[in-house]
């Protein structure tokens, strides 16, 4: 099976703008998690998604935000970048996402925020 | 909220040392998955553990989780040089998200 795909892998915004990252999961599962990851902070859990619903979040601000397709692609938008929004963002998929299944996480996008 | 601690932060030894990283939940545990990240790279599944006392080895690396299902551990004997990176233990409580420690970065001298 193909592992988890995330796009863009790079991406260069400045303070203001708005971004929007895509992860495509392995084929068969519905569950996507998105976690952001900075040296200072590690791995913080943004959203999950199972079955086109936002089924847990974690305390980030509304500007983040998420979706989920009928196919279990998903993507999470970022408005309004401020600097400290520079991090690698990771999409991992599980088959459903419960009962502590192992989590596949993608190659991640690093964003940098100028 | 849970909170997962990891110690040490850091680790440097020489190629063919011991390595143990610690892991403690703030609560307990309905399982407990420990992770690795290559540097520039993604993390990896590596283990996951459920039961109160539970061992499980992977060559040369040992997981323990705890009696109370509130911590664990993650040994590697005689480190090599593939074993750079930083190891995430990631816990997951009754009815809650995972949460992901801070890891512990290894570094193996040659």
């Amino acid at each position: 099976k193909a592992g988890v795909t995330q796009t863009p892998r790079y991406l260069i915004k400045t303070r203001g703008q708005q971004v929007t990252l895509s992860c495509s999961p392995i084929s068969g599962h519905r569950s996507v998690s998105w976690y952001q990851q900075t040296p200072g902070q590690g791995l913080q859990f943004l959203f999950e998604y199972f079955s086109e619903t936002q089924r847990n979040k974690g305390n980030f601000p509304g500007r983040f935000s998420g979706r989920q397709f009928s196919n279990s692609r998903s993507e999470m938008n970022v408005s309004t970048l401020e600097l400290g929004d520079s991090a690698l963002y990771l999409c991992a998929s599980s088959s459903s996402g419960t009962g502590g299944e192992t989590q596949y996480f993608g190659p991640g996008t690093r964003l940098l925020v100028l | 909220g849970q909170q997962v601690m990891q110690i040490p932060q850091y680790q440097h030894v020489q190629e063919g040392e011991d390595f143990t990283t610690y892991c403690n939940s703030s609560t307990t545990l309905s399982n407990i998955q420990w992770y690795k990240q290559r540097p520039g790279g993604h993390p990896v599944f590596l283990i996951q553990l459920v039961k109160s006392g539970e061992v499980k080895k992977q060559k040369r690396l040992t997981f323990q989780f705890g009696e109370a299902k509130k911590n664990s551990s993650l040994h590697i004997t005689a480190t090599q040089t593939t074993d750079v990176g930083t190891y995430f233990c990631a816990g997951h409580g009754y009815g809650q998200n995972f949460v992901f420690g801070p890891g512990t970065r290894l570094s193996v001298l040659p």
